[in-house]
């Protein structure tokens, strides 16, 4: 019963290829997010939906293509993979909430690896 | 654009040995600030919400403060199991986005 999964956990790929991130949760939430952590260990936000509508956008190469099917799940789409790309890329989710800030809760985590 | 600095980058500790997690931060207008623990392997796992100057939050052996300029976590007579990269977040103004620091990697060793 994990609350936050992403699936694959590990995944190693050659340059130029396409692969893709899946992420689900089954906390009820309205909120999800990718957000990325390179080998220094800063995690910085990609992406942010909210009911299936994307709100956040950071500055990421368009070759990244998150597509949320419903607010349970989003998912990373990356094309063209290049060194740079190598990180692990979580998934989190929250529920809006109408004062105060929003608690993320995150899943374990994908490691990409671009060889 | 919001920034959070976390210092050290790196504790050594002995079993028992307490110290502090500094964090600091500038913001336009603080909206809360975040203390997360994340184990090797795993997604950071969330610990404290403060939201004001004064207020101060426990948890076992963790305590977390919070100033008009920082945030200390202090960990008190600390065990292994302590073990852990703790990282702290300010969320932006919309409260949905997170801006974390580099976070420090905490060694209990027995």
């Amino acid at each position: 019963d994990t609350a936050v999964s992403q699936t694959p956990k590990y995944l190693v790929t050659q340059m130029g290829n396409d692969k893709s991130i899946k992420c689900e949760q089954n906390l009820g939430h309205d909120t999800m997010y990718w957000y990325k952590q390179d080998s220094k260990k800063f995690l910085k936000i990609m992406f942010s939906y909210n009911n299936k509508e994307l709100i956040i956008n950071e500055t990421v190469p368009n070759r990244f293509s998150p597509k949320s099917p419903d607010k349970a799940h989003l998912n990373l789409h990356i094309n063209s993979l290049e060194l740079g790309d190598s990180a692990v890329y979580f998934c989190a989710s929250s529920r809006i909430r109408d004062s105060g800030a929003n608690v993320l809760t995150f899943g374990a985590g994908s490691r990409l690896t671009v060889l | 654009e919001d920034q959070v600095t976390q210092s050290p980058e790196a504790l050594r500790l002995q079993e028992g040995e307490s110290s502090s997690l500094n964090c600091s931060y500038t913001v336009s207008g603080l909206r809360g600030l975040f203390w997360y623990r994340q184990d090797p392997g795993k997604g950071p796992e969330f610990l404290f919400t403060l939201y004001s100057a004064g207020e101060e939050k426990e948890k076992e052996r963790l305590k977390a403060t919070l100033t008009k300029k920082e945030s200390f976590l202090h960990i008190t007579a600390p065990k292994p199991e302590d073990s852990a990269t703790y990282l702290c977040a300010v969320p932006g103004a919309a409260g949905n986005k997170l801006t974390f620091g580099g976070g420090t990697r905490v060694l209990v060793k027995p």
